[in-house]
């Protein structure tokens, strides 16, 4: 089965920073992408899409490289209410499956 | 907005135990799905179901089965549990071929003494 990793941090960063996380695949025929947020305690739940041509929502930006074959996910502004572990999830390329990264935890403080 | 429920939030059971964790989803969607989550290791996917009665092996089934007999419901099921499946369970179902979207249960926290 295809592997996705991403660095499980933490990045602590301060309220109002900008900080991003990668996500890297390693099944090439991998055909769709996504980001989940997970609060502690909690269920994951979808984030954001990536598209071939990246996305934008509100703060939240996700970016596809399919020749580097990695997602990213770059959160601008940061708020407290940020701090959470982000997955990364990996589908297609044969199984319809989705496959899910060991999480990046974020902490944003005051 | 679709609804999947986990029979228990918190389980506590003994070892060798027979253990049923229940999920069900309200949106008649096609496919369901067992994970486990443990710290560093991120999510597993333990079986999945692509319709009544039909599954699929995941990446960690072994010390596990499931019982898919009507379309909203997917049971997993321990038949003799072990200290090492102390874990956080989630189900997860989706709609359509392609998984485009799962939908979460809040997740069972088992315990296994």
């Amino acid at each position: 089965r295809k592997e996705v990793e991403q660095d499980p941090g933490p990045f602590n960063v301060p309220e109002g920073a900008t900080v991003a996380f990668n996500c890297t695949y390693s099944n090439s025929a991998s055909q769709s992408f996504f980001w989940y947020r997970q609060d502690c305690r909690k269920e994951p739940k979808l984030l954001m899409s990536v598209y071939s041509s990246g996305n934008e929502d509100g703060r939240f930006t996700a970016q596809l490289n399919r020749a580097s074959q990695y997602i990213s996910l770059l959160i601008r502004d940061s708020k407290l209410s940020d701090s959470a572990t982000y997955l990364c999830v990996v589908n297609g390329g044969g199984s319809y499956i989705p496959t899910f990264g060991r999480g990046t935890s974020l902490i944003v403080h005051p | 907005d679709v609804k999947v429920t986990q029979s228990s939030r918190y389980l506590v059971k003994r070892t060798g135990e027979k253990v049923f964790l229940e999920c069900v989803q309200d949106m008649d969607h096609e496919n369901m799905f067992w994970y486990r989550q443990d710290p560093g290791l991120g999510l597993r996917l333990i079986y999945f179901s692509y319709d009544v009665k039909m599954k699929e092996k995941g990446d960690i089934p072994e010390g596990y089965s499931v019982s898919r007999e009507k379309k909203e419901r997917f049971s997993l099921i321990l038949e003799s549990a072990s200290t090492n499946q102390t874990s956080m369970y989630l189900c997860a179902s989706s709609d359509g071929q392609f998984n485009e979207k799962l939908f979460f249960g809040s997740g069972t926290q088992l315990s296994v003494l």
